[in-house]
């Protein structure tokens, strides 16, 4: 089994519509992350969290919410999805005060028609 | 603002090629620079350089770090078909604890 899950693997959906993604986790790690992915522009930082009760946006944040439900759990929701919003959506985590090194999650791939 | 700049994009080489890929940043409070392999979806992580000038090894490929010219290289020599994958740098800031990417370089191995 992977140690960092997201659901659904492909969703496609209409403008407007409220999106989530979901992460879980079984590395026991504090820190998770969401990143983007678009070609030619690598993984851009969307959210990321600490611990429970930490979330800090990061580059691309607008447009996008997260939820930090447990500390094997982080969510990502798109409120009102748009077409610009179709990329691949990875989750990531990391140890405390590690390496920095992440560990991924197998992606969701989102189309927003 | 931070910067990670990957080159080339794009490389197209025969097997046993040996190919070097190139990753320059501009970031204030530099701690360390990782090098991570994309071949269907999640990255896999190769190296972490903290150091400049010192190698790091794994099997074909290596990765050096230069801290002064703020850059690094990772090659990969007696290339195999399975090599072909996006190749990721990212570089980690001090106290920020999160990782700036740059591109991907999309590395196709010939047969």
């Amino acid at each position: 089994d992977a140690d960092v899950t997201q659901t659904p693997r492909n969703r496609i959906t209409k403008t407007g519509k409220r999106i989530m993604l979901e992460c879980s986790q079984t590395k026991g790690h504090d820190r998770m992350y969401w990143y983007r992915q678009d070609p030619g522009l690598g993984l851009r930082l969307i959210y990321y969290s600490f611990d429970v009760k930490d979330i800090n946006k990061g580059e691309i944040s607008d447009g996008y919410s997260v939820s930090r439900q447990a500390q094997a759990k982080f969510s990502l929701s798109l409120e009102s999805a748009i077409p610009n919003q179709t990329a691949l959506y990875f989750c990531a985590t990391s140890v405390l005060a590690g390496t920095g090194e992440l560990f991924f999650g197998e992606g969701s791939r989102l189309t927003v028609l | 603002e931070d910067k990670v700049v990957q080159s080339p994009l794009s490389l197209v080489v025969h097997e046993g090629d040996t190919v070097t890929l190139n990753c320059s940043y501009e970031v204030t409070n530099f701690r360390s620079l990782l090098w991570y392999k994309q071949e269907k979806k999640a990255p896999t992580f190769l190296f972490m350089l903290t150091s400049s000038g010192i190698e790091k090894k794994s099997g074909r490929l290596s990765s050096i770090l230069d801290k002064k010219e703020l850059f690094s290289i990772l090659n990969i020599t007696a290339t195999q078909t399975g090599d072909s994958a996006v190749y990721l740098c990212a570089v980690e800031k001090q106290g920020a604890q999160k990782l700036v990417f740059g591109q991907g370089t999309r590395l196709t191995i010939n047969p």
